[in-house]
C-alpha cells in the first residue's frame, strides 16, 4: 500500500515570497491533516479535512496561509507571503475514518527555511 | 481541552537497559493516546494506541505502554533498549469533535540517545 506522498522534500524562499505543498493521501482516507512542525516542538495542527470540507482551522494563519483540498483526494497548503517564523517542517497524515480507533500516516514531510 | 505533558524533553539510556519515557495526560472525557516516533529524515510512525480497551497495551518494537486512569499517565517502557530506538517520541491525545473526526494533540517530545 502506498503511504502519504508529500512534496517537495525541501524548499528554501526568501521572506515575502509564496510557497506551496501539495499532499497524496493514501486512497481511500477521507480525512487529511496538516501539520506544522517547528524545531524542537511537537507538531500542531493548522487544518483538518474530511473528504473536502475543513474540519478545523482554528490554528490557521488565514491571512497568510491558505489549504484546499479539491475532490476530496489531494490538497495543496499555500503561504503568501512567508515570513521567518514560518521555518519548519509541514507534515500532511490521512486516516480511514479519524483517529478515535484508528492509525493517522505520516508523510516525509516537507522542510521549509524562509531566509 | 484535551493536552499531553511529556515529563522529560531528552532521556539517555544504555543499550540493553530499560527505557521510561513519560507522559501525562489531560481530558474531559475517555481518551485515545497514541505513542509516535520519528526517527531522523523520517516521517512519523505509530508505536502503539490505547482506545480504551486493555490498559496494558502492546507496540512494536518491543514497546508497550500502560493506561493509568488514577494517574492519569500513558507511559512509555521497553525492558531493554536498542540502538536502532534511538529517536524522538510523541505522546499523544485525541480531541473529539463529537463525531466519527477527532484531531491528534501532540506533546512536546523525547528524545531518546541510547549509549553504547
Amino acid at each position: 500500500e502506498a503511504g502519504v506522498a508529500q512534496s517537495p522534500r525541501y524548499k528554501i524562499i526568501e521572506k515575502r515570497q509564496s510557497v506551496a505543498f501539495w499532499c497524496n493521501p493514501i486512497s481511500g482516507h477521507a480525512t487529511l491533516y496538516w501539520y506544522q512542525q517547528i524545531l524542537g516542538q511537537g507538531p500542531k495542527l493548522l487544518i483538518q479535512f474530511q473528504n473536502n470540507g475543513v474540519v478545523d482551522d482554528s490554528q490557521l494563519p488565514k491571512d497568510r496561509f491558505s489549504a484546499e483540498r479539491l475532490k476530496g483526494v489531494d490538497s495543496t497548503l499555500k503561504i503568501q507571503p512567508a515570513k521567518l517564523e514560518d521555518s519548519a517542517v509541514y507534515l500532511c497524515a490521512s486516516s480511514f475514518r479519524g483517529v478515535r480507533t484508528g492509525e493517522a500516516f505520516f508523510g516525509q514531510g516537507t522542510r521549509l527555511t524562509v531566509v | 481541552a484535551q493536552s499531553v505533558t511529556q515529563l522529560d524533553s531528552h532521556v539517555s539510556v544504555s543499550e540493553g537497559t530499560p527505557v521510561l519515557l513519560r507522559c501525562n495526560y489531560s481530558s474531559s472525557y475517555s481518551p485515545s493516546l497514541f505513542w509516535y516516533v520519528q526517527h531522523p529524515n523520517k516521517g512519523l510512525q505509530l508505536l502503539l494506541k490505547y482506545t480504551s480497551a486493555a490498559t496494558l497495551v502492546k507496540g512494536i518494537n518491543g514497546f508497550e505502554a500502560e493506561f493509568k486512569k488514577s494517574e492519569t499517565s500513558f507511559h512509555l517502557t521497553k525492558p531493554s533498549a536498542h540502538m536502532s530506538d534511538a529517536a524522538e517520541y510523541f505522546c499523544v491525545v485525541t480531541q473529539n469533535y463529537g463525531g466519527a473526526t477527532n484531531k491528534l494533540i501532540f506533546g512536546t517530545g523525547t528524545l531518546l540517545a541510547v549509549q553504547p
